[in-house]
């Protein structure tokens, strides 16, 4: 397996404009989560999905941002429209948990997109 | 919102020196994990701990739990220039159902190590 793809691996959008992030998760996996990355907050968790279905989006911060799992192997981070405070860079981790007792497994990440909107 | 918070924010060492990195968490988990990432790059999973033990070692990685005080530690010993990275403890939030799950993994805001050659 390639791991845990994301795509674009650098955005620069104008605010206002439409972005969409994309992740491809590793097969077999059941969990995927959605996170952004800033100097100031850290990682945060902004949606996760189990079986393609979302569990917790309370990270999301506005409206503006929605996230779809239409199915296994593709997700979407939509930003629309898109703020430069927005900028950051945004991974996807996809997992599963352990055959003996059920609990999460270690997360795998992908290599992240860069967003800046100027 | 974060769910671990890891001290110290930074720490810089000489080659060849040990370092210890702490984690704390505010709910209960079923395990606690360790991430690894470098400048610019995904996280890299390094360890994961169960809410039942209390020591586990991967090589030069030794991470303790203290479920009691909800906290870890994470001890690098013998380090290197090449361990210079950012390091992440995470939590899974601890729900568990045995009809199916429902894990919610964050993370904390991390560590920065710099290890000088």
């Amino acid at each position: 397996d390639a791991g845990v793809i994301q795509s674009p691996r650098h955005e620069v959008t104008e605010m206002g404009q439409e972005v969409t992030l994309r992740c491809k998760p590793i097969s077999g996996h059941d969990y995927l989560f959605w996170y952004r990355q800033t100097m100031m907050r850290g990682l945060e968790l902004l949606i996760y999905f189990n079986n393609n279905v979302p569990i917790d989006d309370s990270g999301m911060p506005e409206d503006r941002f929605s996230a779809k799992m239409p199915n296994a192997s593709f997700s979407t981070l939509k930003i629309q429209p898109s703020e430069p405070r927005d900028s950051a860079v945004y991974f996807c981790a996809s997992s599963t948990t352990t055959k003996t007792d059920r609990v999460l497994a270690e997360a795998f990440f992908g290599q992240g997109t860069r967003l800046t909107v100027v | 919102s974060q769910q671990g918070e890891e001290d110290p924010q930074a720490l810089s060492i000489q080659e060849g020196e040990n370092a210890t990195m702490n984690c704390s968490y505010k709910t209960s988990i079923n395990n606690l994990q360790w991430y690894r990432q470098n400048s610019g790059r995904g996280l890299v999973h390094l360890i994961l701990i169960r809410s039942n033990e209390r020591e586990k070692h991967s090589g030069r990685l030794r991470v303790t739990l203290d479920t009691s005080k909800k906290s870890s530690s994470l001890l690098i010993t013998a380090s290197r220039a090449a361990d210079t990275a950012s390091y992440f403890c995470a939590t899974d939030g601890g729900a568990f159902y045995s009809g199916g799950s429902n894990y919610k993994l964050t993370f904390g805001k991390g560590t920065l190590l710099t290890v000088n050659p």
